[in-house]
């Protein structure tokens, strides 16, 4: 099966601009997750879909980063106004529902470096 | 929360030594414990996982303990080769959240 892709896998931007992630993850996985992992620090949680719905968003730093995952199938998380701080890995991870939920496979990360 | 400590953050084997790294968790409810493997510029790929109600997991050259009274649970490589080198992240889950609390990392150097 195809796995987790997201795109852009590199963005540099400026402080102050907007960028956009895309994260598809595997057809049929109906968890999405987000995470983040800046200067080689831990792998850090920002929230996670369950379908559309947000189930979990208690790592999501600040109202200036907004998920959506419309339909249910892929997802977005915009940074607006992005500041220096945001620079980082962003990853995306999905699984299936129901009991096999535990195996998270990842996707090859968003390299966002904000100037 | 969940607080997970891993140790080393670096370390550096000799081919065909072993290697060993260890988490920590806090949170007893944690029952699912996964390791990853991230190569330089490759997403993290799920390489062994265990739960709560097994002490110990074997896949080839890898395997992994779990000592629920303690809260600790380990990773060990035998027989290192140098495509083992990578960045090792611990991470553990309980039954009612979804999302994994992982481990700062291992960066393990295998010399040839």
């Amino acid at each position: 099966e195809a796995g987790v892709t997201q795109f852009p896998s590199h963005s540099v931007i400026e402080k102050g601009q907007t960028v956009t992630l895309r994260c598809d993850p595997i057809s049929g996985h109906d968890n999405l997750y987000w995470y983040r992992r800046v200067m080689g620090k831990e792998i850090k949680f920002l929230l996670h879909f369950v379908k559309e719905s947000k189930q979990d968003e208690s790592g999501m730093p600040n109202n200036r980063f907004l998920a959506e995952r419309t339909g249910g199938t892929y997802s977005t998380l915009k940074v607006q106004p992005a500041e220096l701080e945001d620079s980082g890995v962003y990853f995306c991870a999905s699984s299936r529902q129901g009991a096999s939920t535990d195996t998270q496979y990842f996707g090859p990360g968003t390299r966002l470096t904000v100037l | 929360g969940e607080n997970v400590e891993q140790h080393p953050s670096t370390l550096s084997v000799q081919e065909g030594d072993s290697a060993v790294i260890k988490c920590t968790y806090s949170d007893s409810a944690s029952n699912y414990f996964p390791w990853y493997k991230q190569e330089l510029g490759k997403r993290p790929q799920l390489i062994i996982d265990i739960r709560s109600n097994v002490g110990e997991k074997k896949d080839q050259r890898i395997a992994v303990t779990l000592n629920k009274t303690a809260k600790h649970f380990s990773l060990h490589i035998t027989e290192t080769q140098p495509e083992d080198s990578a960045v090792y992240f611990c991470a553990a889950k309980d039954n009612y959240g979804q999302n994994f609390v992982f481990g700062p990392g291992t960066r393990l150097s295998v010399l040839p």
